[in-house]
């Protein structure tokens, strides 16, 4: 059940520069986007998130856009780190504002920010 | 700043035997989750909890399953009688009180191992 995919396992990218990671949904019903950070061994990390009325949402050198009539969403880091290196998981959910809002979680992407 | 705990942060365990995962949700959250990942697969949703009462469960979530909050601050999963398969990592995830209960914010995982 592919309900969130990540298609680009792995993503490397020169410090300073943009990184650019992708995620594509295919269940409609889908109304909030977010955006997980994770090194290994360690829990998920919540980075960013996006509403379906919206289209962009900006926090500091992190932009998460929503092409809703794509099913589609990026998230943009400028300028990219070092430290920005880890995996990087697209999750999404139903029924915003409802109470369960359970995650569906893509494959996530490995980001590598060379020095 | 505020955080989701869970210990053990390891746990090896004998096929069939019980084990007691514990979390301490961010304090004034009032939404729950549990979520496993087993060694390189997607996280995937286990159940939600919410007003005391279980509020969704996944296809995962079966009968050898049960979620408490026996007081106020911890949540625990107890898997009853453990399986081979049921080797993951183990992450609990909380919740902002509405109108953010979207966002949910995760502890550093449990690794449990069945031997």
């Amino acid at each position: 059940d592919q309900q969130v995919k990540q298609n680009s396992p792995s993503l490397s990218v020169q410090e300073g520069r943009i990184s650019i990671l992708n995620c594509d949904y295919t269940n409609s019903m889908f109304d909030y986007f977010l955006w997980y950070k994770k090194y290994p061994a360690e829990g998920p990390t919540f980075l960013i998130s996006i509403s379906s009325i919206k289209d962009k949402n900006e926090d500091g050198r992190f932009t998460v856009f929503l092409n809703k009539s794509a099913k589609h969403l990026s998230l943009h880091i400028v300028p990219s780190q070092p430290g920005d290196s880890a995996v990087y998981f697209c999750a999404a959910s139903a029924g915003y504002g409802g109470a369960t809002n359970k995650l569906i979680f893509g494959t996530g992407t490995l980001l590598a920010v060379q020095p | 700043e505020p955080e989701v705990t869970q210990t053990p942060s390891h746990q090896v365990t004998q096929m069939g035997q019980e084990v007691i995962l514990r979390c301490v949700p961010i304090s004034n959250h009032l939404y729950f989750y549990w979520y496993r990942q087993i060694l390189g697969q997607k996280v995937e949703f286990l159940v939600s909890f919410y007003n005391n009462e279980i509020s969704e469960k996944s296809e995962i979530f079966d009968d050898q399953f049960s979620v408490e909050r026996p007081d106020g601050s911890n949540f625990t999963l107890k898997i009853r009688s453990t399986k081979l398969e049921d080797s993951a990592m183990y992450f609990c995830a909380s919740a902002d009180p509405p109108p953010y209960q979207e966002t949910q914010y995760f502890g550093p995982g449990t690794r449990l191992l069945v031997l």
